[in-house]
């Protein structure tokens, strides 16, 4: 399997702050890489796929970038409903390997 | 809208058989256009891939399950199931059920359930 690694493991941030998640992959997956919002006791939520593709009904101020090994998942001014937890997953197998997650805690 | 959820026991004893079930609602589980698919996530750990079916194309399991894991239609076109075998206390997690679709190659998960505990134990 490929290994998915995202940093930092969690971050505090306020309302309107500029946040960025990494995720580094094991191998080289081109943009086979997507991104969900998990907040606990809901549903996880699809925010991108193909490495920056947004989602349907998700707002623009989430992004995503990177090919290869290296991606990013950009909020550009959090809000209230932004804080949860970030999973990024490999589709390059058929695994489906998923990151360890990101908590994005308020400050 | 699709609106899935998971529906089962939430207590099993060790070497006996999980069962769980997805109601989808506002889609087919007959939709060839998409899989449908289980992930686990153990308390304090990461999510897992447990596998996916398709009434049209070919199923696939996590090799550290496969075996022991079967997901499948039911009866009704609006649900499908988990069954996994011999279970341990390792296999207590909360389960997500999923739709899967792809673009271009790349599959990405776009509607989930909210997920429910099941706990392993005697």
């Amino acid at each position: 399997d490929i290994q998915m690694t995202q940093s930092p493991s969690s971050l505090s941030a306020s309302v309107g702050d500029r946040v960025t998640i990494t995720c580094r992959a094991g191998q080289t997956i081109s943009i086979y890489l997507n991104w969900y919002q998990h907040i606990p006791g809901k549903a996880p939520k699809l925010l991108i796929y193909a490495a920056s593709t947004l989602q349907r009904g998700v707002p623009s101020r989430f992004s995503g970038s990177g090919s290869g090994t290296d991606f990013t998942l950009t909020i550009s001014s959090l809000q209230p409903e932004d804080f949860a937890i970030y999973y990024c997953q490999e589709t390059f197998t058929n695994a489906l390997t998923f990151g360890g997650g990101t908590t994005v805690e308020i400050k | 809208q699709v609106h899935l959820q998971e529906s089962g026991p939430g207590l099993v004893k060790p070497s006996q058989t999980l069962s769980l079930t997805c109601a989808v609602s506002g889609d087919s589980v007959n939709n060839g256009a998409f899989y449908w698919s289980w992930i686990r996530q153990p308390a304090g750990k990461g999510l897992e891939y447990i596998g996916r079916f398709s009434k049209t194309g070919s199923d696939y399991y996590n090799p550290s399950l496969e075996g022991r894991v079967t997901i499948s239609a039911d009866t009704s076109d609006s649900r499908f199931s988990l069954t996994l075998r011999s279970v341990i206390v390792a296999d207590t997690a909360v389960y997500y059920c999923a739709r899967v679709g792809q673009y271009h190659g790349n599959w990405y998960f776009d509607y989930w359930g909210p997920g429910m505990l099941v706990t392993v134990s005697s």
